[in-house]
């Protein structure tokens, strides 16, 4: 079984600010983890993915995420934010092989909202 | 970028009729597509796995018989929501696998926002 937190449903930075998302996952065996951003009314855009290549993953628009096996994290950091950072972001884990292949389990979403 | 088109993006219907939502990858070929829908202020919630020339396969509490699911083709999967009721509205998103193993990316349509008066 595999499972996703993400820690604070909301969060609130000011443009030029850094950005922390959060995500702490669970999974019996080694996951594969995502970020996707979702902008009102549309679908997910990929932001980034880990899969058990270098554990600092670069994505698009500026953002990373590292993936720490011992906290069994891969938060999602921004040096600074964008006003058109504003969105929807899920961080999602799936697993490879048996009857989970390929789905993946999505966290609860976090809200970021970048002020001017 | 691989993409996923979605159709309807929006669609309302009378509660009773049914819907059918097309899911298609426009440049590459996807054995297997997967059904989420999303509530509003909510996480997506898959609902089934769908893969090109066999049954799909229903996450528990999903009723197959209601959410009709056909992937015809490495291309195209489609789901129906038969006889729909006011609690079935939601958006309902697609995501085709893309080819490249295990490890490979999820690429979703655009959803489609779905109202049962």
């Amino acid at each position: 079984a595999q499972s996703v937190t993400q820690l604070g449903s909301h969060v609130s930075v000011s443009e030029g600010a850094l950005v922390l998302l959060r995500c702490n996952y669970s999974s019996s065996v080694p996951p594969y983890l995502f970020w996707y951003v979702q902008y009102p009314n549309q679908g997910l855009q990929l932001l980034l993915k880990y899969t058990s290549a270098a554990t600092l993953v670069k994505g698009i628009n500026g953002f990373e995420a590292e993936f720490k096996k011992s906290e069994t994290s891969f938060h999602l950091t921004k040096p600074s934010a964008h006003m058109s950072d504003a969105a929807e972001y899920f961080c999602a884990v799936s697993t490879a092989g048996g009857t989970s292949y390929g789905k993946l389990t999505f966290g609860q979403g976090t809200i970021l909202t970048v002020h001017p | 970028g691989a993409v996923v088109s979605q159709h309807p993006s929006r669609v309302i219907c009378k509660s009773g009729t049914s819907v059918k939502i097309e899911c298609r990858s426009l440049d590459f070929q996807a054995t297997t597509m997967f059904w989420y829908r999303q509530f509003p202020k909510q996480s997506l919630m898959l609902m089934a796995t769908s893969n090109e020339g066999s049954k799909a396969t229903y996450e528990q509490g999903v009723e197959k018989d209601k959410f009709l699911i056909n992937h015809a083709s490495l291309t195209l999967s489609t789901l129906t929501v038969t006889s729909a009721h006011p609690e079935d509205s939601s958006f309902y998103i697609c995501s085709a696998h893309g080819q490249g193993g295990i490890a490979d990316t999820q690429y979703f349509g655009p959803g489609t926002r779905l109202t049962v008066l």
